[in-house]
């Protein structure tokens, strides 16, 4: 059953403390993003990879930090830099090829407390 | 840089109603467009795309998609709102030239009252 894993489900963390959000994709894509998503503010994009170790910064990557060591896994990490880390991370795929223009596939998100 | 504008963040309507949600964008050049739906307590799934040919596009449960060019516009349809369309519902764009990478828009939640 082909998808994208995201755990935990819920993280809560004390302020000051860097924490890790897994991702793990067997759709064999290319590419892999993280979102942000606030009440009202929609999704908004942290960090994407469309390739095993390179990735570039989104809109909001102050704070965050991620890898891509393999091509199915694309964990992030909330600093303790980031200003205003409480929120609902989602992580997504996609193929790079024009065939399906790059349609998404999203996991089921992590909802991040930070106190 | 591109854009979206979803025009309404929270519609109300009675079962057996007609929907229309606004979605505007802005980018100059080829665009892929799409529909994603998040039921309550589901994934974020696509719902319906466009991205060559036809510009009116059908997706799942009845729902469908215009695009109209001229106008940077792709409103979402459906002549007969269901209960179950309960959701919230992203307009999202990505352009050939930065592959794969999409902007939303900020969303519009639909309640559907029975």
């Amino acid at each position: 059953d082909g998808g994208i894993t995201q755990s935990p489900k819920y993280l809560f963390r004390k302020e000051g403390q860097n924490v890790t959000l897994s991702c793990e994709q067997n759709l064999n894509h290319d590419a892999m993003y993280w979102y942000r998503q606030d009440p009202g503010q929609g999704l908004r994009l942290i960090y994407y990879s469309q390739i095993v170790n390179d990735f570039q910064k989104g809109d909001i990557a102050e704070g965050y930090s991620v890898s891509r060591e393999k091509k199915e896994s694309f964990p992030l990490t909330v600093t303790s830099a980031q200003k205003n880390p409480t929120a609902f991370y989602l992580c997504a795929s996609s193929a790079l090829g024009l065939a399906d223009g790059y349609e998404q596939y999203f996991g089921p998100g992590t909802r991040l407390t930070v106190t | 840089a591109q854009s979206v504008s979803q025009h309404n963040h929270h519609v109300i309507l009675s079962e057996a109603a007609s929907l229309e949600l606004g979605c505007n964008y802005s980018y100059g050049g080829t665009v892929n467009l799409f529909w994603y739906v998040q039921y309550p307590g589901q994934h974020l799934q696509l719902l319906l795309k466009y991205f060559s040919g036809d510009p009116l596009v059908k997706g799942i449960k009845g729902f469908e998609a215009e695009f109209i060019k001229s106008k940077f516009s792709f409103n979402l349809r459906k002549p007969s709102v269901q209960w179950s369309d309960t959701a919230e519902y992203f307009c999202a764009v990505n352009a050939n030239t930065n592959a794969g990478k999409s902007t939303f828009g900020d969303g519009t939640t639909l309640t559907v009252k029975p």
